[in-house]
């Protein structure tokens, strides 16, 4: 079945410090991955998508096929980056034409001064 | 058009009792989606829209459950006979039908006493 797993529930790292938030995914076929970020009291929202390759207020994530990983990652950590991240992954269902889209747990980024 | 809004965020309910829960996504997106999102769990699917047909359900999605989206605009989720482990955040969402990128609203927060 296709899952996405997020080991840490929380990362708890100084400002200016680098930051590696761990997704490792299950699917077979080819992946569509995503980040979506939650800062207190807001919405969630999408970050960044491995198929854009690009940065996104200084996040970066490569897809790891050989390791099924799209880790995220920021060298030096901001204290507005403080939130929860979700990762996730996106896949079609068999002759519908719709994509799934199923998250990971979530892990909570605490950036301390 | 600021984005995907819900109704009501937040519901308070008794066991037993039925309740509704509303969300208008962005004015141009075909494809509409929701999930329910628990304590420490990332969001879940519960079904899906593209225009007024709803086309996928998740198993997740019981019988006490029913979403309509009339004239492929907004969308209502009704819970029947709520349980207390209905509890949760019903999140809804939208995209254009050739993007796989979800747009999420607010959020509903649904407490089942």
């Amino acid at each position: 079945a296709q899952r996405v797993t997020q080991p840490e529930k929380l990362l708890s790292v100084f400002k200016g410090a680098p930051v590696e938030l761990k997704c490792n995914y299950s699917y077979s076929g080819s992946p569509e991955l995503f980040w979506y970020v939650q800062y207190s009291r807001q919405r969630l929202q999408l970050l960044l998508r491995h198929i854009s390759r690009e940065s996104i207020k200084g996040f970066t994530a490569d897809l790891n096929k050989g390791e099924t990983s799209f880790h995220l990652k920021k060298p030096f950590a901001q204290e507005e980056d403080s939130a929860m991240y979700y990762c996730a992954l996106s896949y079609p269902l068999m002759n519908t034409g719709f994509q799934k889209l199923v998250f990971g747990t979530g892990t909570r980024l605490l950036v301390s001064p | 058009d600021t984005g995907v809004s819900q109704d009501p965020r937040h519901k308070i309910t008794k066991r037993g009792q039925n309740v509704t829960f509303r969300c208008d996504p962005i004015s141009e997106h075909n494809r509409l989606y929701w999930y329910r999102q628990t304590l420490g769990q990332g969001p879940e699917f519960l079904t899906y829209f593209q225009n007024e047909a709803q086309l996928e359900k998740s198993r997740l999605l019981s019988d006490r459950f029913s979403a309509e989206r009339p004239k492929g605009s907004f969308s209502t989720l009704e819970i029947q006979r709520t349980e207390q482990g209905d509890s949760a955040m019903y999140l809804c969402a939208s995209s254009f039908t050739w993007r796989t990128e979800q747009f999420f609203g607010p959020g509903t927060r649904l407490t089942v006493l």
